[in-house]
């Protein structure tokens, strides 16, 4: 079945700095990815996602691309502010109800 | 603006206990699912149902029971509460634009569950 792999599992940067998430997934039927970011005792916020007919899609200071034939797909947040501050986790679609796996998430922290 | 609602948001229960968690949404959404999620291992889906009437078992449905009697309603159901399913409970929701399409998953903030 489809397994998403997500990295790295902490990530660590500076206020104005630019944090990439990546993640790699198995099914090559896959043809949805969204990113979610939860805050410390709230559930999942979609932030962006992307279909497998777009190799970028940007909203502001967040950005994601995909590379469907090496099957990764990345998050780019630039000029990180504290309230970045959060886990953010992948997921891919897989099977005709496009039920989602996702990744093991990435604690992003944003010093000021 | 409630989205999706999840009650109770904390419960402790004995082994051997059982309880139902509460979801509703307001978004006449057809799609609705159960996951939980521990420490450092992602969100593992439970259970999900695709409308009224239609559930079906998702990676680890081992221990629970869902009922989908109402578009709004998908209650999870714990018999015998066992240690192991000590977590944070999330139920989502999805819209369908097309048949299996894939349009954002909604969130609730989640039941914070232990078993002791």
């Amino acid at each position: 079945g489809e397994n998403v792999e997500q990295h790295p599992s902490t990530l660590s940067v500076q206020e104005g700095d630019s944090a990439v998430i990546k993640c790699t997934y198995s099914d090559s039927a896959s043809n949805y990815f969204p990113w979610y970011k939860q805050e410390l005792g709230k559930g999942p916020q979609l932030i962006i996602d992307i279909r497998s007919n777009v190799g970028e899609k940007k909203d502001q200071r967040i950005a994601v691309t995909l590379n469907k034939t090496a099957k990764h797909f990345s998050l780019h947040i630039t000029e990180t502010q504290p309230e970045d501050s959060a886990v953010y986790f992948c997921a891919a679609s897989v099977g005709s109800q496009g039920n989602l796996i996702f990744g093991k998430g990435t604690k992003l922290s944003v010093k000021p | 603006n409630a989205g999706v609602t999840q009650t109770p948001k904390f419960r402790i229960l004995k082994i051997g206990q059982s309880m139902t968690l509460q979801c509703t949404q307001d978004m006449n959404h057809n799609y609705m699912y159960w996951y939980r999620q521990d420490p450092g291992m992602g969100l593992k889906l439970i259970y999900y149902s695709v409308g009224a009437g239609i559930t079906d078992k998702g990676e680890v449905p081992n221990g629970y029971n869902v009922s989908r009697s109402t578009t709004e309603d998908f209650p999870l159901r714990l018999e015998l509460a066992a240690p192991s399913q000590t977590s944070v409970y999330f139920c989502a929701s999805k819209g369908t634009a097309y048949p299996g399409g894939n349009q954002p998953q909604h969130f609730g903030d989640g039941t914070r569950l232990s078993i002791l």
